[in-house]
């Protein structure tokens, strides 16, 4: 595709559940980020997966959350047990060099 | 940590005018960004600078990077810039060059 794509756009899910979100980067792309924006707030980083180094996983918020990469391709976010405080909108990003291109995001609500 | 701080806030102007938003961060950088985003749209990348001024368009955004600021500009603003802008800056060094910090943005709205 031309652009980075994410998975589902839009999803509801009730307190407790575990969600996935799927991030398909641009092709070529060896570094894939994860963003969060919560209503009203900036943005932040959650996690960032560069080629085949070991992910930074720095900015994840609490062990409910874990994140994968397959290669340089399709990435997955899970929240487990999810919370109303994880309500937001889900972003990722692709780049090759330093310039990120970001996807339309997955906008979660929990409740 | 970093920290980034962008000023103002909000900001009202009228189609024509000049703009500038303002963005200062706390640590060394690998680079700066500049993001747009659109009510209920996704984020557009506008620049990428680690040192001097770039130019697209009727946008211009510099750095100072002794100062450890940067400012980005709309010369003849039009109400279709009206959209959030977002200072980013990138960890130096090491690997961790793609992480991103982000300041709170700038939401700015042009009126005919």
């Amino acid at each position: 595709g031309a652009g980075v794509s994410q998975s589902p756009s839009n999803k509801v899910t009730e307190k407790g559940k575990d969600v996935e979100l799927r991030c398909d980067p641009i092709s070529g792309h060896t570094a894939l980020y994860w963003y969060r924006q919560r209503l009203g707030q900036g943005l932040e980083f959650l996690i960032y997966f560069q080629g085949n180094s070991a992910p930074d996983k720095s900015g994840l918020p609490s062990d409910r959350f874990s994140a994968e990469r397959t290669g340089e391709s399709v990435s997955t976010l899970t929240i487990q047990r999810t919370q109303q405080e994880d309500s937001a909108v889900y972003l990722c990003a692709s780049s090759f060099l330093y310039e990120q291109y970001f996807g339309p995001g997955t906008r979660l609500t929990v409740t | 940590k970093n920290e980034v701080e962008q000023s103002p806030q909000n900001l009202t102007a009228q189609e024509g005018e000049f703009i500038t938003i303002n963005c200062s961060y706390s640590v060394g950088i690998s680079a700066l960004h500049w993001l747009q985003q659109h009510p209920g749209g996704g984020i557009v990348s506008l620049f990428m600078l680690s040192s001097g001024k770039k130019k697209h368009g009727r946008l211009i955004a510099t750095i100072n990077i002794q100062e450890k600021h940067s400012s980005l500009h709309i010369t003849a603003s039009h109400p279709r810039d009206s959209a959030v802008y977002i200072c980013a800056v990138g960890d130096a060094g090491g690997t961790s060059y793609g992480k991103l910090t982000f300041g709170q943005g700038t939401i700015l709205t042009v009126h005919p």
